[in-house]
């Protein structure tokens, strides 16, 4: 199975700061990562998939770039409700795989 | 607009089994795989696999090969997820989402199973 690692596993920033999440591969997964965000008591919502493209109704603060076996999820100017946790997937090969995520939480 | 419904929490026995329902809406039923997720208490999410509801087609990741059995049913646009032989490790919230080409796109609102005695 592909392993995903993300770093940092927790994030401290502030509103308006930029932050860059990351995620590793075990091994190639091509393009096929995507980010997800999840708050407390809901479910993942698709952010950005095949690496760079924002899902329909996104705002463009958030951006992913990378390949091959790594790749980076960027909130531009951090806004109160971005505070939540985000999980890297990728789609590449069977098992689909989820990283452990990184809590962006509130300095 | 696409909306997946899921079925109640539920509380279940060590041994027992339970069925999930993932109840489709406002998209053709069978043009997209159905997936599900299970994710730990305060942990990460796990791809437990999918089911093509046009031909019941079903792939699973192998660590769950023995544990859940998905199905679906047309004519009510409904998938199902059994869970068999329940222990502690199976208490969870479970999520069935709608897969694409680009990966999961649409989510319900998951359901928590809690397997006590």
């Amino acid at each position: 199975d592909i392993q995903m690692t993300q770093s940092p596993s927790v994030l401290s920033a502030s509103v308006g700061d930029r932050v860059t999440l990351n995620c590793k591969a075990s091994q190639n997964i091509n393009k096929y990562l995507n980010w997800y965000q999840q708050k407390l008591g809901e479910a993942p919502k698709l952010l950005i998939y095949n690496t760079n493209s924002l899902q329909m109704g996104i705002p463009s603060r958030f951006s992913g770039s990378g390949s091959g076996t790594d790749f980076t999820l960027t909130i531009s100017s951090l806004q109160p409700e971005d505070f939540a946790t985000y999980f890297c997937f990728q789609h590449n090969s069977w098992p689909y795989t989820f990283g452990a995520g990184t809590k962006l939480e509130l300095k | 607009q696409v909306n997946l419904l899921q079925s109640r929490a539920a509380l279940v026995k060590p041994g027992a089994s339970v069925k999930l329902s993932c109840k489709a809406s406002g998209y053709t039923f069978t043009d997209y795989f159905i997936h599900w997720v299970k994710q730990s208490h305060g942990k990460s999410l796990e791809w437990i696999g999918y089911i093509n509801p046009n031909s019941g087609y079903t792939n699973y990741n192998e660590k769950f090969k023995n544990k859940a059995t998905l199905t679906v049913d047309k004519s009510t646009n409904t998938a199902y997820m059994e869970l068999s032989r329940l222990t502690s490790e199976d208490s969870a919230t479970y999520y069935c989402t709608r897969g694409t080409t680009t990966g999961f796109d649409y989510w319900g609102q998951g359901v928590m199973v809690t397997v006590s005695s």
